[in-house]
C-alpha cells in the first residue's frame, strides 16, 4: 500500500499570503495519479486538483499543483478567508490512499 | 447536477448490521464506477470499496469479509451492506462518484453517520 505523508500539518497565514502544501509517497505514484481534495467544516470533500495538475471544473487559478514520482505540492498563491479548510491528497495509481491532511487556517 | 444521497445511517450495536444507500441522480449512473469514503470523527479519510459499471468489485482490507457494495443500475442506486460492525466502523460514509474513466473522486455525496456503540 503506498502511504501519503502530508506535511505540515497545520499552516496558519495570512490572507493574500502563498500557502505551499506537502504531499509525500512512499513509493513512486504510477502515472502522477495525484489528486487534492478541499474539506471544509461540516462540508463533504471537494475534489480541487487531478493528474498531479490539472484544475476541475469551477475551481480559481489560485489553487495549483505540481510534482511527480513521490513528491508533490499544492499551492494557494493568495489566500483568501474561505480558503480555509482542510486538503487531503490521494494516490489512485495503485489502490486508492489518502493522506492525513493539512489544516489550513487564516489569521 | 450531479446528486449523490446518502441513506441508512444510524446508531448500531457491535456485532450488527446497517445497510446503507446512495441515490443518484443527474447522470449516466451505468456508466460511471461508484465508491464509499468513510471519515471516523475527527480522523481522515478514507477509502473503503469501489464497483465497476461492469461490476467489478474490490474492498480495502479493513473492510473486506464485512462489507458487500452493490449497485441497481435500473434504480440509479449504490448499496453498502455493512455486518458484524465494530466500534471502529463509527464515521461518516460518503458516496463518491468516480471520474469517468478514472479513479478520483469528482462528486461526494453529503453523507451519512453510523455508529457503532452499545
Amino acid at each position: 500500500e503506498i502511504v501519503l505523508t502530508q506535511s505540515p500539518g497545520t499552516l496558519s497565514l495570512s490572507p493574500g499570503e502563498r500557502a505551499t502544501l506537502s504531499c509525500r509517497a512512499s513509493q513512486s505514484v504510477n502515472g502522477d495519479y495525484l489528486a487534492w481534495y478541499q474539506q471544509k467544516a461540516g462540508q463533504a470533500p471537494r475534489l480541487l486538483i487531478y493528474g498531479a495538475s490539472s484544475r476541475a471544473t469551477g475551481i480559481p487559478d489560485r489553487f495549483s499543483g505540481s510534482g511527480s514520482g513521490t513528491d508533490f505540492t499544492l499551492t494557494i498563491s493568495r489566500l483568501e478567508p474561505e480558503d480555509c479548510a482542510v486538503y487531503y491528497c490521494q494516490q489512485y495509481g495503485n489502490s486508492r490512499t489518502f493522506g492525513q491532511g493539512t489544516k489550513v487556517e487564516i489569521k | 447536477e450531479v446528486q449523490l444521497v446518502e441513506s441508512g445511517g444510524g446508531l448500531v450495536k457491535p456485532g450488527g448490521s446497517l445497510r446503507l444507500s446512495c441515490a443518484a441522480s443527474g447522470f449516466t449512473f451505468t456508466t460511471y464506477s461508484m465508491n464509499w469514503v468513510r471519515q471516523a470523527p475527527g480522523k481522515g479519510l478514507e477509502w473503503i470499496s469501489s464497483i465497476t459499471s461492469s461490476t467489478y468489485i474490490y474492498y480495502a482490507d479493513s473492510v473486506k469479509g464485512r462489507f458487500t457494495i452493490s449497485r441497481d443500475n435500473a434504480g440509479n442506486s449504490l448499496y453498502l451492506q455493512m455486518n458484524s460492525l465494530r466500534a471502529d466502523d463509527t464515521a461518516v460514509y460518503y458516496c463518491a462518484r468516480d471520474a469517468y474513466g478514472d479513479h478520483f473522486f469528482d462528486s461526494w455525496g453529503q453523507g451519512t453517520l453510523v455508529t457503532v456503540s452499545s
